[in-house]
């Protein structure tokens, strides 16, 4: 079965420090999303692209979070710096977007990341 | 925003039995899916279903737009069923933006 992949799977570090999730979306999906899960707020979605162009990052935020997604194969986020609040884990989903029905979003097994 | 309430909120069943989950929205959708989250916590898409019914196995879901409302049936429960189902909609004109309900916690025992 095709699956998103995210790296890495768990990532620790200490406030103030960049973070990098990467993602590799199903092959032939063309619309991308990240989203972050806290027990406070439940599943946000942060920002999604669409043909790898970035088409909403409201959910983002943009002083210190970034999502980019250099090639069809690969979506990354990067907080920077990172803060004790940014603790959570971090899904990314592949899906084949709106038109013909949109159809079904798929989720990687995210990273957990724990800001020190 | 389009405001997505499941219920129950948690629920407990033993083995075998059935069980029916219910999602509520607040405004028309293009898109209507439901996942499941186990307990290792993947988030795993069970239906993609804006509208009618589907079967997979023992699980079942319906949508009914014109009403607002989803529900998920499992029926003959089992252990690895254990976990947290989420509805998540996409509001008409949202372009394809998933909006998740707080789940319902389902524990299966043995």
């Amino acid at each position: 079965d095709a699956r998103v992949t995210q790296t890495p799977r768990h990532k620790v570090t200490e406030m103030g420090q960049e973070v990098t999730m990467r993602c590799q979306p199903i092959l032939g999906h063309n619309t991308v999303f990240w989203y972050r899960q806290t027990m406070m707020q439940g599943l946000e979605l942060l920002a999604y692209f669409r043909n790898r162009a970035p088409l909403d990052d409201s959910g983002m935020p943009k002083d210190r979070f970034s999502a980019e997604m250099p090639d069809a194969t690969l979506a990354t986020l990067k907080i920077q710096p990172s803060e004790p609040r940014d603790s959570a884990v971090y899904f990314c989903a592949s899906g084949f977007g709106p038109g013909a029905g949109g159809g079904a979003q798929h989720f990687g097994d995210g990273t957990r990341l724990s800001i020190l | 925003g389009i405001q997505v309430e499941q219920s129950p909120p948690d629920l407990i069943l033993q083995e075998g039995a059935n069980s029916t989950l219910r999602c509520n929205f607040s405004d028309s959708v293009n898109n209507l899916q439901w996942f499941h989250q186990n307990p290792w916590g993947q988030l795993i898409n069970l239906f993609y279903i804006p509208s009618g019914t589907k079967q997979n196995g023992r699980l079942s879901a319906t949508t009914v737009a014109t009403e607002r409302y989803s529900l998920l049936y499992i029926s003959s429960s089992q252990t690895t069923d254990s976990g947290v189902y989420f509805c998540a909609v996409d509001r008409r004109g949202s372009n394809y933006k998933l909006t998740f309900g707080k789940g319902t916690l389902l524990t299966v025992n043995p």
